[in-house]
């Protein structure tokens, strides 16, 4: 069965500081993979997603994703952490030609002045 | 191009009282989804439709039925709620395997 770990609920760092939010997947096959954004009060927004080909993805507001087959990752990076990135981030993996998605328990990233 | 919008915003309900949720999209998406979100749990999905007419249980369906009588639209009923049932609903739409796209959310309370 799929499934998919977020490692740390919380995550804080100081503004300019690397940003890495960590996602693991558990799947059979190379499934699709996503990372959204959700600012409070709002829905969930489309950050980036890995499909096929390229492993490093770019995405909005200069977040990037690495998808690692062999450790079952895909973890979230921003090379400079920003005021406004303090947001609640998910997870989510699908597999080509079905309906079902699975989020992670998301992870809640503060930054801090 | 107004996406997903769900309404009502905000709600506030008694116990066994009943409501529906609704959620339009206008980008002629197949799939559509009714997932809730509390503290700690990410979403569960209550129930989605891949077409019109058509729909299933997700992972937590238990005092909900939906309805996808227009491609469109997709509505969540809770014919007697319950003080659990308070979350906040989203509703998404998407492709087969692509992108889901989310509404801004219900926040529904049941006093």
């Amino acid at each position: 069965a799929q499934s998919v770990t977020q490692l740390g609920s919380h995550v804080s760092v100081s503004e300019g500081a690397l940003v890495l939010l960590r996602c693991n997947y558990s799947s059979s096959v190379p499934p699709y993979l996503f990372w959204y954004v959700q600012y409070p009060n709002q829905g969930l927004h489309l950050l980036l997603k890995y499909t096929t080909g390229a492993t490093l993805v770019k995405g909005i507001n200069g977040f990037e994703a690495e998808f690692k087959k062999s450790e079952t990752s895909f973890h979230l990076t921003k090379p400079s952490a920003h005021m406004s990135d303090a947001a609640e981030y998910f997870c989510a993996v699908c597999h080509s030609g079905t309906y079902k998605y699975i989020f992670g328990t998301g992870t809640r990233l503060k930054v801090l002045a | 191009n107004a996406g997903v919008t769900q309404t009502p915003k905000f709600r506030v309900l008694k116990t066994g009282q009943s409501m529906t949720l609704l959620c339009a999209q206008d980008m002629n998406h197949e799939y559509m989804y009714w997932y809730r979100q509390d503290p700690g749990m990410g979403l569960r999905l209550i129930h989605y439709s891949v077409g019109e007419g058509t729909t299933a249980k997700g992972e937590v369906p238990d005092g909900y039925n939906v309805s996808r009588l227009k491609k469109q639209n997709f509505l969540l009923g809770l014919e007697s709620a319950a003080p659990s049932q308070t979350s906040v609903y989203f509703c998404a739409s998407s492709l087969r395997g692509g992108v889901q796209y989310f509404g801004a959310g219900t926040r529904l309370s049941v006093l």
